[in-house]
C-alpha cells in the first residue's frame, strides 16, 4: 500500500510569489492535515480537512490556505510569501475522523529567498 | 491551549546504555498521547497512542508509559540505528495534535 504522497519535494520561492503543495493520502484515508515543522518552532497544526471540508484549523494568518478534493487529494496554497515562511511541510493523512494516528509524508521543503 | 514539553532536548548514549525521554503536558482533558519516530529528512512516524494513566506499550527496544501529567518512553539497551528525533503529542479537539520540541537522539556505537 503506497504511503502519503507528497509534491514536490523541494521548492524555491521568492518574497512576495505565492506556492502550491499537494498531497496525495493512503488510499481509503479520507481525512488529511497539514503541519509546518521549523527548527524553532516545531510542528504546528496548519489545517484539517475530512470529506471536502475543513474541520479545523490552527493560528496561521488568511495567507495560509487549504482544500480537498473529492479523491481526498489535498492542496495547501501560501500566498505572499515571506521569509519566515521557510520551513518544512508536512501532509498526514489518517482512515476517519477522530484521534486515529496519523500516517506523515516525507514533506516539502520550502525555502523563501 | 494544550502544552506539550519535551526533555531532554538532546541525548546522547553509548550503544547498550539504557535511558528514558520526558513528555510533560498540560491538557484540559487528555484524549490521547502519541509517540512519533523522526529520521532526517522524513515525516514522523507513529511509535505508540496511550490513553489513560498506567497505560503501557511497548515495541522492540521501546516502552511508553503514562502518568497523569506525564509520559515517558524508555528505551533499553539501544542500537545505533535507533538514533531518531523522538516527539511526544497529545491530541486537542478531533484531529488536531500538539507537539513537543522532540528530543534528538544519538546512539554511538
Amino acid at each position: 500500500k503506497a504511503g502519503v504522497t507528497q509534491t514536490p519535494r523541494y521548492l524555491i520561492k521568492t518574497r512576495g510569489q505565492q506556492v502550491t503543495l499537494s498531497c496525495s493520502p493512503i488510499s481509503g484515508h479520507r481525512s488529511v492535515s497539514w503541519y509546518q515543522q521549523t527548527p524553532g518552532q516545531g510542528l504546528q497544526f496548519l489545517f484539517e480537512y475530512f470529506s471536502e471540508t475543513q474541520r479545523n484549523k490552527g493560528n496561521f494568518p488568511g495567507r495560509f490556505s487549504g482544500r480537498q478534493f473529492s479523491n481526498s487529494r489535498s492542496e495547501m496554497n501560501v500566498s505572499t510569501l515571506e521569509l519566515g515562511d521557510s520551513a518544512l511541510y508536512l501532509c498526514a493523512s489518517s482512515p476517519a475522523y477522530g484521534g486515529e494516528k496519523l500516517f506523515f509524508g516525507s514533506g516539502t521543503q520550502l525555502s523563501v529567498l | 491551549e494544550d502544552q506539550v514539553t519535551q526533555s531532554p532536548e538532546a541525548l546522547r548514549l553509548q550503544e547498550g546504555e539504557s535511558s528514558s525521554l520526558n513528555c510533560s503536558y498540560t491538557v484540559s482533558g487528555l484524549r490521547g498521547l502519541f509517540w512519533y519516530r523522526q529520521d532526517p529528512g522524513k515525516g514522523p512516524e507513529f511509535l505508540f497512542t496511550l490513553y489513560s494513566a498506567g497505560e503501557e506499550k511497548e515495541k522492540e527496544r521501546l516502552k511508553a508509559t503514562l502518568t497523569k501529567k506525564e509520559s515517558f518512553l524508555h528505551i533499553t539497551a539501544p542500537k545505533p540505528e535507533d538514533s531518531a528525533t523522538y516527539l511526544c503529542a497529545v491530541l486537542e479537539g478531533a484531529q488536531k495534535l500538539v507537539f513537543g520540541q522532540g528530543t534528538r537522539l544519538t546512539i554511538n556505537p
